[in-house]
């Protein structure tokens, strides 16, 4: 059983269109995370939701429009993309309970704008 | 400015070898230290997670944990060629916070 899915694995597009990217977890989680990983493998935070709202919006600009209709899924809409948003982009889901709170990562979607 | 520091390497070691990956942070506020292995294309895939100060051992891996020192450690005892990878180490508050991450350490292991 898959734990946290995305989809698309691969996304390519032109610069300037609007795209979105979706994940589900099925662990039963209360909080999802968007993470966004650039070409240096650098693993950064971008969005975190608890229960359907949204936590923490690190600097990340506002063509980046998350979603989560429902604690189980998060999704990720962008809009006019530039090229400097080619990346692998990392859903991620947690529950911090029993002393643990470790964060499970979804396959990743690699997004390249072109 | 939360910073996790981390060696890229790459950090060659032979077959059979200790292998050891060392990260600094900068937030004394941390209470969650996590070790995820990253294979090229894939996901981060969780190794270890240590809360508390000391060793924890969970088979060929035993991280350490200095808080007065802000310093973590993997060691990964008997390494395989399978054992090459990345290496991430990542921090936060606790409970269900973002994960500062460090740039990763490149392992290779020859056989």
């Amino acid at each position: 059983d898959t734990a946290v899915s995305q989809t698309p694995k691969y996304l390519v597009t032109q610069m300037g269109n609007d795209k979105s990217i979706k994940c589900e977890q099925n662990l039963g989680h209360d909080t999802m995370y968007w993470y966004k990983q650039d070409s240096k493998k650098f693993l950064k935070i971008m969005f975190s939701y608890n229960n359907k709202e949204l936590i923490i919006n690190e600097t990340v600009p506002n063509r980046f429009s998350p979603k989560s209709p429902d604690k189980a899924h998060l999704n990720l809409h962008i809009n006019s993309l530039e090229l400097g948003d080619s990346a692998v982009y990392f859903c991620a889901s947690s529950q911090a309970s029993r002393g643990e709170d470790t964060q499970y990562f979804g396959p990743g979607t690699r997004l390249t704008v072109l | 400015q939360k910073e996790v520091e981390q060696n890229s390497g790459p950090l060659s070691v032979p077959e059979g070898a200790i292998a050891s990956l060392n990260c600094t942070y900068s937030d004394r506020g941390s209470q969650s230290f996590f070790w995820y292995r990253q294979y090229s294309g894939k996901s981060p895939e969780l190794i270890m997670f240590i809360y508390s100060n000391g060793d924890k051992e969970d088979g060929r891996f035993t991280a350490q944990l200095n808080k007065a020192s802000q310093y973590v450690s993997l060691l990964i005892r008997d390494s395989q060629p399978s054992d090459s990878a990345t290496y991430l180490c990542a921090v936060n508050i606790g409970g269900n916070t973002p994960l500062v991450f460090g740039k990763g350490t490149r392992l290779s292991v020859i056989a």
